[in-house]
């Protein structure tokens, strides 16, 4: 079946590290890939998408890279600040047409001063 | 805009007790989503609605759990009996239709069953 799989956290840096945070998935056919961010308190908030194999989506510095080769999309910051702290997830959407989306099990992120 | 509004943000009621989870939708779209977050299971669909009809329920857990969707502003959430095993945040999405929109969520409701 669909499914996709993250790194485990807790992820503590410091501010100012570079970030990643592993993310591969099981698919048939060609599916879009999202990464999602939820702050203490709130809900999910879309951060990037990509819906295509090499497709870079970015947002607020951070970015992912659709990669069909190693069915993985990983997200990366360079420099992180402590407002960056949250929960981050990553998913997949079967394909264009389908409104359901798989959801990782999150990973919270830490950032200390 | 206002967003997905979910009420309560929440709800504290004892084993064996109805809970009704309320959500409205973002004006204008026609999906909405109700997942459940648990941290054993993660976040999980529940069901959704197209045109506030269900299209796909298979995600409810049991059936303790019911949705409705009277109209294109308002969908609730029943659990009736509730047990403890019910705690969890529950969110509301909403969406365009179609399946190339973002979901927008709700602030959740966090649901403690003692």
């Amino acid at each position: 079946g669909n499914s996709v799989t993250q790194m485990e956290g807790p992820v503590t840096l410091s501010e100012e590290a570079f970030l990643t945070i592993n993310c591969t998935y099981t698919a048939t056919g060609y599916p879009s890939l999202f990464w999602y961010v939820q702050y203490p308190g709130e809900g999910l908030q879309l951060l990037l998408k990509a819906t295509k194999a090499d497709d870079k989506g970015s947002n607020k510095g951070f970015e992912a890279t659709y990669r069909k080769e190693t069915t993985s999309f990983h997200l990366e910051k360079g420099s992180v600040q402590v407002s960056d702290s949250a929960v981050y997830f990553c998913a997949l959407r079967w394909y264009q047409g389908a409104q359901k989306l798989v959801f990782g099990q999150g990973t919270r992120l830490t950032i200390n001063p | 805009d206002a967003g997905v509004i979910q009420s309560p943000r929440h709800e504290v009621t004892e084993m064996g007790q109805e809970v009704t989870l309320r959500c409205k939708p973002i004006s204008g779209h026609n999906s909405l989503f109700w997942y459940r977050q648990t941290m054993m299971r993660g976040l999980e669909l529940l069901i959704y609605f197209n045109n506030n009809v269900p299209i796909d329920d298979s995600g409810m857990p049991e059936d303790r759990f019911s949705a409705k969707m009277p109209n294109a502003s308002f969908s609730t959430l029943k659990i009736q009996p509730s047990e403890p095993r019910d705690s969890a945040v529950y969110f509301c999405a909403s969406s365009p239709s179609g399946g190339r929109y973002e979901q927008y969520f709700g602030p959740g409701t966090r649901l403690t069953v003692t």
